[in-house]
């Protein structure tokens, strides 16, 4: 079984409608990422928790809302979900070294198309 | 602040042929460096980092990358490349003193032709 899962997988939806997006993590990571990639520009940050009562804005939060329900599962939300949201959507997990050379692993992310 | 570049988005080449892909970053304090993989339709997936000591790092599948602090250069190479190299790859970036933020490059997709 995958260590790091997102649900769903693709999801099409329409502008103005609520969306979110789960990932559950089997590594016994504290940390969780929410990135989105949109080609030409990378990866880009939206949330960080390192742990269940610690969440971060990264670098594009606008828009997007996150829930850290447990260790093991961080959601994303769309509040009210815009075309320009439309993106591949990614989780992420890494071990709490607090030195910055621990590795991100990454979930097989989340297709979302907005209408 | 800190960035990353991939001045190529596509890289097309032969089997069997060399490649490099190229990346350049900026950062005012030290930084660890990473490459990252991502095949079709899958997440990414670390290929090699540089945290420290020798500025050759060996990865997984016969890559490597070298610092180059001058250049601020991590380049990503493979002496040999096969079909099942065809993916995007991207370089990333962690400030010492950024917590645990990386920054990705824009990508750079490595198509392998027989």
């Amino acid at each position: 079984d995958a260590d790091v899962t997102q649900t769903p997988r693709n999801r099409i939806t329409k502008t103005g409608k609520r969306i979110m997006l789960e990932c559950s993590q089997t590594k016994g990571h504290d940390r969780m990422y929410w990135y989105r990639q949109d080609p030409g520009l990378g990866l880009r940050l939206i949330y960080y928790s390192f742990d269940v009562k610690d969440i971060n804005k990264g670098e594009i939060s606008d828009g997007y809302s996150v829930s850290r329900q447990a260790q093991a599962k961080f959601s994303l939300s769309l509040e009210s979900a815009i075309p320009n949201q439309t993106a591949l959507y990614f989780c992420a997990t890494s071990d709490a070294t607090g030195s910055g050379t621990d590795t991100q692993y990454f979930g097989p992310g989340t297709r979302l198309t907005v209408l | 602040a800190q960035s990353v570049t991939q001045l190529d988005s596509q890289v097309p080449v032969f089997e069997e042929a060399p490649v490099e892909l190229r990346c350049n970053y900026s950062s005012s304090v030290s930084v660890y460096l990473f490459w990252y993989v991502q095949y079709p339709n899958q997440g990414l997936q670390l290929l090699l980092k540089y945290l420290s000591g020798s500025t050759l790092v060996k990865g997984i599948n016969g890559f490597e990358a070298e610092f180059n602090k001058s250049q601020t250069s991590f380049h990503l190479r493979k002496p040999s490349v096969h079909i099942s190299d065809t993916a995007e790859y991207f370089c990333a970036v962690r400030n010492h003193n950024a917590g645990n933020m990386l920054t990705f490059g824009g990508g750079t997709r490595l198509m392998v032709k027989p």
